[in-house]
């Protein structure tokens, strides 16, 4: 098994509608991070999470939420899904150090 | 925040030659990582350095944290070392800033 799984791996979805996106670890991180990756623009944060009474935003949280169930699970929201909401996700998780950085395999969304 | 630039933004090689990619960074880091995604996305851990040399296998990278730049040597390229390189960095105690990234693609 992966240690950093994202689900759903792909998933179009209507304008407006709600829309969750999930992350679970087995690293034993106390980190934990969601990126959006649009082409030629790199990974940019979303929100960020050092354990699990602490959630950040990041550079462009507008639009997200997020939740901190667990140490090893930390899903992202989208409340009213939009076109330019239509990226790669990303979450990633590491030691307090920032090092050990493990990514998922990533969730493609799509809304149309 | 600190300001993370990779260059060259697209570089095209044909297999066996070398290459050097760099990534240039605006203030002081205590933690430099350089990822390669693959064509399928994946993102993989190539090294930690904010500051030495390293080496594995085929690529070795160098950080000259008192000048802010960090340099990842290709050698020898092959088909599989294409996707998009990039160059993530902190300052202080914060999540990783990612560069734009540098696409590779290596012809056979």
């Amino acid at each position: 098994d992966a240690d950093v799984t994202q689900t759903p791996r792909n998933r179009i979805t209507k304008t407006g509608k709600r829309i969750m996106l999930e992350c679970s670890q087995t690293k034993g991180h106390d980190r934990m991070y969601w990126y959006r990756q649009d082409p030629g623009l790199g990974l940019r944060l979303i929100y960020y999470s050092f354990d699990v009474k602490d959630i950040n935003k990041g550079e462009i949280s507008d639009g997200y939420s997020v939740s901190r169930q667990a140490q090893a699970k930390f899903s992202l929201s989208l409340e009213s899904a939009i076109p330019n909401q239509t990226a790669l996700y990303f979450c990633a998780t590491s030691w307090t150090s920032g090092d050990g950085y493990t990514f998922g395999s990533g969730t493609r969304l799509t809304v149309v | 925040g600190i300001q993370v630039e990779q260059s060259p933004p697209d570089l095209i090689l044909q297999e066996g030659a070398n290459s050097t990619l760099r990534c240039n960074f605006s203030d002081s880091v205590n933690n430099l990582q350089w990822f390669h995604q693959n064509p399928w996305g994946q993102l993989i851990n190539l090294f930690y350095i904010p500051s030495g040399t390293k080496q594995n296998g085929r690529l070795s990278a160098t950080t000259v944290a008192t000048e802010r730049y960090s340099l990842l040597y290709i050698s020898s390229s092959q088909t599989t070392d294409s996707g998009v390189y990039f160059c993530a960095l902190r300052s202080g105690n914060t999540p990783l800033v990612f560069g734009k990234g540098t696409r590779l693609s290596v012809i056979a």
